[in-house]
This record gives C-alpha cells, structure tokens and sequence, in this order.
C-alpha cells in the first residue's frame, strides 16, 4: 500500500539552528500538508500546499516556517531558526482529491528535539 | 471555527471485550467529514474509519464501527473483540469537505488512551 514517507526519524538540533525536514508524499496525491504534535498535546495544523503554493495556514506558521516542492516528489517543511518550544513530532500527510480524497493519509513523522 | 472534544482521556478494556470511545463536534457547517485516527507508541497516526456527514449508515471497518449522531453532534467509536494491538492513542477529527471551500485542515481532539489488559 503507498504510503507518505518522512525523513530524518528523529533530529536533534541546537537552539537557533536551521532545521529541513523532508517529505514524499504518495504519488499520485495533489494536496500536501504539515501537522505537528508537542509531546502530550493535540495534532496540529500547521499548513496545506497545493498547486505550488500555500493555501491555508495556522497561527503557528510564522515567518520561521517555510515549505517547499522543490521537484516532482519532495515537499520539505523549513524551521529557520529553531527555538525550544518547536520541540514536537512533525507530521507530514497528503490527499488525493475527489471524493476518494477526503481521506489524509499520514507519515509517520519526524521527532525534533531541541536543545 | 469547529472544534472537536474528547471527554475520555483514558480508557481501559479487557482483551476480546468491546468498548466505544466518545468524540463530539460543533460546527455550523451541514457537510463535513469526521475520522478516527489511531496513534501507537510508535507515534504514526493511521486512520481507523472515516464517515461523511452526508451518509446516514454509520461507517464500519472490520471490528470497527462508529455511532455517528449528526443531530447531537456526536461520533463515538466502537471496537469489538479487543485485540492488545488496539492499545493506542485515538483521535476524532474533523474535516470541512472541499467542495465547500472550507477549510483544509484537520481539527483533532485531544485524544483518547486505550489501554488493552490481557
């Protein structure tokens, strides 16, 4: 079964360091989107891509957070300058469209620590 | 903005028993999508069962069904016939349907703790 793959695992950072976690996607699914989850909270959104371009956003996703398709397969999440409070899981996950896609399919994630 | 509660933070079932997890919603929209998510330790979410609003059959997938109540607002999730394998972290979440222009994003509650006792 396809499934959205997520690299690295796990990354450990130092504070104010620039952080790129990668992403593919399944193949055939047009919208992408970024959740992350603080350890022992709820998933959040963070943003959705599709078309190239960013089509909706949280509160969270500020100027630190970028996002990427950089070619046909790849879509990176950027963290600019990490700070300590970005320590989470960070979920990637994509759809297909159509009534078939309504359904988000998820990675399974990468941990960032930061110290 | 829709929310999504889960009043359960922990709840525990013997192997092979059944037991429903319970998830309510507020929205104001009349189409919508809700889901079942399940996190093992391994912290993957994998969706368990989705059901559209529009549908009035609740959805089932193998030994799970849901009890979808679009009146009340209410979408709780039964497992049948435990398994050990089921212990996990279970999320509701809700999905505004596209054809709406609604919103992208998956709202989760802030889930529910499935112990399996043997």
């Amino acid at each position: 079964e396809p499934e959205v793959t997520q690299t690295p695992s796990h990354q450990v950072t130092q504070m104010g360091q620039e952080v790129i976690l990668r992403c593919v996607p399944i193949s055939n699914h047009l919208y992408f989107y970024w959740y992350r989850q603080i350890l022992g909270q709820k998933v959040e959104f963070l943003v959705s891509f599709y078309n190239n371009e960013i089509s909706e956003k949280s509160e969270i996703f500020d100027d630190q957070f970028s996002v990427e398709r950089p070619d046909g397969s790849n879509f990176t999440l950027k963290i600019r300058s990490t700070k300590l409070e970005d320590s989470a899981m960070y979920f990637c996950a994509s759809r297909y469209t159509g009534d078939s896609g309504n359904t988000i399919y998820f990675g399974e994630g990468s941990w960032l620590t930061v110290v | 903005a829709q929310t999504v509660t889960q009043s359960q933070p922990e709840m525990s079932v013997q192997e092979a028993e059944t037991v429903t997890l319970s998830c309510t919603y507020d929205t104001s929209e009349s189409d919508y999508y809700l889901f079942w998510y399940k996190q093992p330790p391994s912290r993957q979410m994998i969706l368990v069962i989705r059901q559209e609003a529009y549908k009035q059959q609740n959805a089932t997938e193998n030994r799970f069904s849901v009890n979808f109540q679009k009146a009340a607002k209410s979408f709780s999730l039964k497992i049948s016939d435990s398994q050990l394998g089921d212990a996990a972290m279970y999320f509701c979440a809700y999905r505004s349907p596209p054809t709406q222009g609604g919103s992208e994003k998956l709202v989760f509650g802030k889930g529910t703790k499935l112990t399996v006792n043997p």
